[in-house]
């Protein structure tokens, strides 16, 4: 079954705590994104990677640091993670090429800084 | 730049009413368009999309069509049920793998 996988789905955890949320897709698609949606701002997109080895910041990059070692691994590091990235955070995928292919999320991961 | 505007919600709704949800686009260029769905406690789906002018998108007894001239993209429904009840994005992709999300809209619907 296609689909986008985040790990964990909530996590509660502490000002400063180091933390990484895991993304992989089985889809084998060049294009993976990270999104943060916060009660009336939305999809804020915090980065992105075109493929392998290739990463941009998205509008909200501040705070976060990805990887892109593996195509379909995208993972969102908290190096000393603050309250204000309580946050609801998704992992999307899509392929190049046609702009009519749509994006696949993973189903969230809610994390609670303290 | 290229930007989505949907209309603010919540929109509430009694079951079985008519439903539509307004978004129009800037854009650049010739984009595809997509509305997606987020149920409670889930991630987002694509629930419909078009690719061109005049191209109608259904799904699930939604649809929308892309209007070029208005630059719009609404989505419309003949008979909600409470089950539709959701937040749903209306968002654009040009050229590159970039997609340009609206804020979303919550759909409230009363039995």
């Amino acid at each position: 079954e296609a689909q986008v996988t985040q790990n964990p789905r909530y996590l509660i955890t502490v000002t400063g705590k180091k933390l990484t949320v895991t993304c992989s897709q089985n889809m084998n698609h060049e294009y993976m994104s990270w999104y943060r949606q916060d009660p009336g701002l939305g999809l804020r997109q915090i980065y992105y990677s075109m493929n392998v080895e290739v990463t941009d910041k998205g509008d909200v990059p501040e705070g976060y640091k990805v990887s892109r070692k593996e195509k379909r691994n995208f993972p969102l590091i908290l190096e000393s993670p603050s309250p204000n990235q309580t946050s609801l955070y998704f992992c999307a995928s899509s392929s190049g090429g046609p702009k009519n292919q749509p994006q696949h999320f993973g189903d969230g991961t809610r994390l609670s800084i303290l | 730049g290229d930007s989505v505007t949907q209309m603010e919600g919540p929109v509430t709704l009694s079951e079985e009413a008519f439903l539509t949800i307004n978004c129009t686009y800037t854009a650049t260029g010739y984009p595809s368009l997509f509305w997606y769905v987020q149920y409670p406690g889930e991630g987002l789906q694509l629930l419909l999309k078009a690719t061109k002018a005049d191209d109608k998108g259904s799904n699930k007894g939604f649809e929308a069509t892309y209007r070029k001239e208005t630059t719009s993209f609404h989505l419309e429904k003949g008979s909600v049920q409470v089950s539709d009840s959701a937040v749903y994005f209306c968002a654009l992709r040009e050229s590159n793998y970039q997609l340009i999300w609206g804020a979303g809209t919550k759909l409230i619907i009363k039995p």
